[in-house]
């Protein structure tokens, strides 16, 4: 079956900072690739997506990259802000109708 | 509205009583999702409609629960005789239906059983 394994938090980090959340995935077809984030209080929003391999995802300057050799998509973002203190969460979807299996979310708290 | 809603956001039920959770999906939105969040875990896939048709219930974790979207946009999900462990964030998420369509997520009904 599909899994998506992410670094446990929670991370801790001070503003400009560089980050980089591990996710690694095992899936039996070839799938689609998400980073979602969840704020406090707020719904799952997607952050950045990748549909096929070498493809690069971008959103409010975090990037990940699809890399089938190596089953990952790791996130960055080369300055975090307080802003961006949130749970992220990767996930896939590979069925034709994208029922999306996440991973466990990591808690990313940015200090000033 | 421009977004998946849902409703109640916040439920608090005895032991034994049924709910009822209410998604309202973006407009012309074909695919319909439920998923549930335990705290401090990622959501984990209920069931999934393609318009009116359940084509995946397989994520149903016991007979208690039972969604439907009988005109192929609102949908509900109702959990019969509530246990403590129900306890959870239930999301809706829709999308166009195409393989590659983004999906949009509601903020969620947060479910407390006491």
């Amino acid at each position: 079956g599909n899994s998506v394994t992410q670094m446990e938090g929670p991370v801790t980090l001070s503003e400009e900072a560089f980050l980089t959340i591990n996710c690694t995935y095992t899936a039996t077809g070839y799938p689609s690739l998400f980073w979602y984030v969840q704020y406090p209080g707020e719904g799952l929003q997607l952050l950045l997506k990748a549909t096929k391999a070498d493809d690069k995802g971008s959103n409010k300057g975090f990037e990940a990259t699809y890399r089938k050799e190596t089953t990952s998509f790791h996130l960055e973002k080369g300055s975090v802000q307080v802003s961006d203190s949130a749970v992220y969460f990767c996930a896939l979807s590979d069925t034709g109708y994208q029922k999306v299996t996440f991973g466990t979310g990591t808690k990313l708290q940015v200090i000033p | 509205g421009a977004g998946v809603s849902q409703s109640p956001r916040y439920k608090v039920a005895k032991r034994g009583q049924d709910v009822a959770l209410r998604c309202d999906p973006i407009s012309g939105h074909v695919s319909l999702f439920w998923y549930q969040q335990a705290l401090g875990q990622g959501p984990e896939f209920l069931t999934y409609f393609q318009n009116e048709a359940q084509l995946d219930k397989s994520g149903l974790p016991s007979d208690r629960f039972f969604a439907e979207r009988p005109e192929g946009s609102v949908s509900t999900l109702k959990i019969q005789r509530t246990q403590q462990e129900d306890s959870a964030v239930y999301l809706c998420a829709s999308s166009l239906g195409g393989d590659r369509d983004t999906i949009y997520f509601g903020e969620g009904s947060w479910l407390t059983v006491v």
